[in-house]
């Protein structure tokens, strides 16, 4: 079964780090590329960051500077490290799969819920 | 960055009923258009890429048109597991960025 689980996500004060993981099963991970993508609660979704099966990383201006995304392939693995956290990053991250041919999210983990609050 | 803009932002409809959910893009994203269903409290599951490509799975009676800055899901013969958010999402170019959501409602 293809699968992602996410884990890492937690209550942390504002200016405080995490590091986001979110572990692949089921398809050949070094294949894709793969992304983060967050929510707030009863809100939408914002793409967060990418990394491609080349290495290139890439990241929206709200986050460039702060986070790093990085993928371990002999591990199956995705990471999101997130520095300098802020209020506003509070949310549910997700890790995503782009699709073959582009960056259409066709798998989706369960997603972790990073709380930032003093 | 490319916004997108979906209309309306929620809708009642009747189980039975055949639904349209539109999406404008900013500028023109040739195909480059996705469709996502939420449920309440849980993950994205993809529906649509290419504008008009069924994932793997997905009922027919969910169907994705557009192409340029205009898009549309439709959704013929409402189920009642239908009843959930839907997303549009462009990946024409950086960054991805998706609509503000449409929320599908039991009349």
């Amino acid at each position: 079964e293809v699968q992602l689980v996410e884990s890492g996500g937690g209550l942390l004060q504002p200016g405080g780090s995490l590091r986001l993981s979110c572990a692949a099963s089921g398809f050949s991970f070094s294949s894709y590329d793969m992304h983060w993508v967050r929510q707030v609660t009863g809100k939408g979704l914002e793409w967060v960051s990418a990394v491609h099966t080349t290495g290139d990383t890439y990241y929206p201006d709200s986050v460039k500077g702060r986070f790093t995304i990085s993928r371990e392939n002999a591990k199956n693995s995705l990471y999101l490290q997130m520095n300098s956290l802020r209020a506003g990053d509070t949310a549910v991250y997700y890790c995503t799969r782009g699709s073959p041919g582009g960056d259409a999210f066709d798998i989706w983990g369960q997603g972790t819920m990073v709380t930032v609050s003093s | 960055d490319i916004q997108m803009t979906q209309s309306p932002s929620s809708l009642s409809a009747s189980v039975g009923d055949r639904v349209t959910i539109t999406c404008r893009a900013s500028q023109g994203i040739s195909s480059w258009l996705a469709w996502y269903q939420q449920k309440p409290e849980k993950a994205p599951k993809s529906l649509i890429y290419a504008a008009s490509s069924l994932q793997s799975g997905v009922p027919s009676r969910f169907s994705g048109s557009g192409s340029g800055t205009d898009f549309t899901l439709t959704i013929s013969d409402l189920q009642p597991e239908d009843f959930a958010t839907y997303y549009c999402q462009q990946y024409n170019s950086y960054p991805p960025t998706f609509g503000g959501g449409t929320k599908v409602e039991i009349k």
